[in-house]
């Protein structure tokens, strides 16, 4: 059975303070790891995808990192606005739909 | 705005009851996909539509069904409901050109419905 499983749960920073969460992954045949924010009571909201070990993807303070295990979500000098659930998925082989992690709740104080 | 739009908002209904949400798809996107959202399960796929036919399915309950209709617009049925199926109900869209396959998906703003 595939699973993400997503660290820490949760993570509070103070403004300016980089940071990394994680998203590891068993799935029988990897098609695409992707990354969405998601705001309380919003929709999820792309960020990034990544379809091969190696690949980076940067977008503003973020950065995203993928190996054949895990990915991570790089985030530089992060700010207030930047706190939300960060939620990764991933599409195999054997279908279309993502099977998503459990998110990382990202608090950023000023 | 992801251009996904999702109606209604909100829904609050009883046991047994029967609901419908709808959802339009972005603009030329094919593919249709129905999540569903709970604090204990979190972000879980139900079912997905492209081009008018069931495409792939998830755990959705006997209770559940879908369409999607020529105009690509999908509607999502919740029939006999229990108090579990409490939760956010999402629908996503991709282009569709490869059948879904590395397509990001676009999410909506979601449909909150409350069972009482």
């Amino acid at each position: 059975e595939d699973q993400v499983t997503q660290s820490p749960e949760a993570l509070r920073l103070q403004e300016g303070e980089s940071s990394s969460l994680n998203c590891s992954y068993t799935v029988s045949g990897l098609r695409g790891l992707f990354w969405y924010r998601q705001d309380p009571g919003k929709g999820p909201e792309f960020l990034f995808t990544l379809y091969s070990a190696g690949e980076e993807k940067e977008k503003e303070r973020l950065k995203a990192t993928l190996t054949k295990k895990e990915s991570f979500l790089h985030i530089t000098a992060p700010k207030p606005e930047d706190s939300a659930t960060y939620l990764c998925a991933v599409q195999v082989d054997a279908g279309n739909m993502l099977t998503f992690g459990g998110g990382t709740r990202l608090m950023v104080k000023p | 705005d992801s251009g996904v739009t999702q109606t209604p908002k909100h829904l609050i209904t009883a046991t047994g009851q029967r609901v419908t949400l709808r959802c339009s798809p972005r603009s030329g996107d094919l593919s249709v996909y129905w999540y569903q959202q709970s604090l204990d399960q979190g972000l879980q796929f139900l079912i997905q539509y492209y081009n008018g036919e069931e495409r792939a399915k998830g755990n959705i309950l006997e209770r559940f069904s879908a369409q999607q209709f020529p105009d690509l617009h999908s509607e999502l049925n919740l029939s006999s409901l229990e108090l579990g199926d409490s939760a956010l109900y999402f629908c996503a869209s991709s282009a569709g050109t490869s059948g879904g396959l590395q397509e990001t998906q676009y999410f909506g703003p979601g449909t909150r419905l409350l069972v009482l």
